[in-house]
């Protein structure tokens, strides 16, 4: 069974500061990679999605990716209230299939 | 980002009755789409998934009779919840994909059932 682990959370992050969040995944021959943001009672909205490994960086989104930890990481800098939601981690594994992690609650304190 | 819109954003209907949900992708073609259901406080439960021309591939507990797909187009896919009842009263979410299978997958802005 191909999966997609993120610890559920909450995570509670002061406002101004970086929130780090992370995902881990099972299949090695995953190929792409990406992160949604859902707020409460509304569909998923794609962030950021990676396809190599290191570092990309979009405003003050970082998406991180390391194929060898078969880890991939979220940070957000200059966190701000608005940023409160729940992050979902998505694979699309060796076949195409996407799996998705259960999700990480933010939530940034004013 | 790509644009997915999906049709009605709520809808309540009576036990017995069917319901159809439209997903269309605007600004590109979906050459697969993704049906979700989600109930409050719970993660993203994949339904179906679904390449145009062909028949919806559907996850192990989900009923094909009771929820059937449609997908005869590259910016259409449809939605059919029949014979509903209280217990399939959820938020209903399309997903669209297009291009290559490592493409990004793009969400509609969901659909809020209810059965009375």
């Amino acid at each position: 069974q191909k999966e997609v682990e993120q610890n559920s959370g909450p995570l509670s992050v002061p406002e101004g500061a970086i929130a780090s969040l992370n995902c881990t995944y099972s299949d090695r021959g995953s190929q792409s990679f990406f992160w949604y943001r859902q707020y409460s009672g509304k569909s998923p909205e794609l962030i950021m999605s990676i396809y190599s490994n290191g570092d990309k960086e979009d405003g003050r989104f970082t998406a991180q990716l390391n194929k060898a930890s078969q880890y991939v990481s979220l940070l957000i800098r200059d966190s701000q209230p608005s940023d409160s939601a729940t992050y979902l981690c998505a694979v699309n594994d060796s076949n195409y299939q996407l799996i998705w992690g259960a999700g990480t609650k933010l939530i940034i304190k004013p | 980002g790509a644009v997915v819109s999906q049709h009605p954003s709520r809808v309540i209907c009576k036990s017995g009755t069917s319901v159809k949900i439209e997903c269309r992708s605007l600004d590109f073609q979906a050459t697969t789409m993704f049906w979700y259901r989600q109930f409050p406080k719970q993660s993203l439960m994949l339904m179906a998934t679904s390449n145009e021309g062909s028949k919806a591939t559907y996850e192990q507990g989900v009923e094909k009779d009771k929820f059937l797909i449609n997908h005869a187009s590259l910016t259409l896919s449809t939605l059919t919840v029949t014979s509903a009842h209280p217990e399939d009263s959820s938020f209903y979410i399309c997903s669209a994909r297009g291009g290559h299978p490592n493409a990004e997958a793009f969400f509609g802005q969901g659909t809020r059932l209810t059965v009375v």
